[in-house]
């Protein structure tokens, strides 16, 4: 079983629809964070978080430590939000490393 | 975006043949690392750095290895690449061990 797992793998989803990305995971971490991917892009950062919530334009990030749980949400969904959306944590002991979840496909049709 | 950048882009290879990737970063950043992606995994780290000559493996080593000789640059080789090492590999640095920063990748593909 993966340390981390994400859900769904892939979706679909309406321009302007609401978008839940979950990620669960199995150990004690000190941060947890998502990263994008575009088709044939590189890996860039969206958030890290340890706690709550955080906000970044349509983009939002929560986490629930006791449960171990994290959630992404994107309001109003454009199709150039279309990509794969990684969810990656850092566990206490080795916390230098991240464990990172497979990835969700994200695919917003106009 | 960070100053990391990755050589080559692209490259397609014979089984047996060594290869060598490079990464290059101009951030300072102490912490290096090298990572394949392949269709259902998640980026599997395959070494990573701590320092100048400072290195450590991670959970997919076997066939790989590594070499820091300046804080800029952190080189992989495959010491005669095998179909198994088709994929694309992504570099990362972090100044402290948080936040990561990805280069663009390398595609490659080994025949």
């Amino acid at each position: 079983k993966n340390e981390v797992e994400q859900s769904p793998q892939n979706l679909t989803a309406q321009e302007g629809e609401f978008i839940t990305i979950n990620c669960s995971y199995s150990v004690g971490i000190s941060a947890l964070h998502w990263l994008q991917q575009h088709p044939g892009g590189g890996i860039v950062s969206l958030f890290m978080l340890s706690s709550g919530k955080k906000k970044h334009g349509r983009l939002i990030a929560t986490i629930n430590i006791q449960e171990k749980h994290s959630s992404l949400h994107i309001t109003a969904s454009h199709p150039r939000d279309s990509a794969v959306y990684i969810c990656a944590v850092r566990p206490n002991f080795g916390n230098e490393k991240l464990t990172f979840g497979t990835g969700t496909r994200l695919t917003i049709i106009p | 975006d960070a100053g990391i950048t990755q050589s080559p882009r692209h490259k397609v290879t014979e089984t047996g043949t060594p290869v060598t990737l490079r990464c290059h970063q101009t951030e300072n950043h102490r912490y290096m690392y090298w990572y394949r992606q392949d269709p259902g995994h998640g980026l599997r780290l395959i070494h990573y750095s701590y320092g100048v000559k400072d290195t450590d493996k991670g959970e997919v080593s076997d066939g790989y290895s590594v070499s820091r000789s300046k804080t800029e640059d952190f080189l992989l080789t495959l010491e005669s690449a095998t179909s198994s090492q088709t994929s694309v590999y992504f570099c990362a640095i972090s100044r402290s061990g948080y936040e990561q920063y990805f280069g663009p990748g390398t595609r490659l593909t080994v025949t």
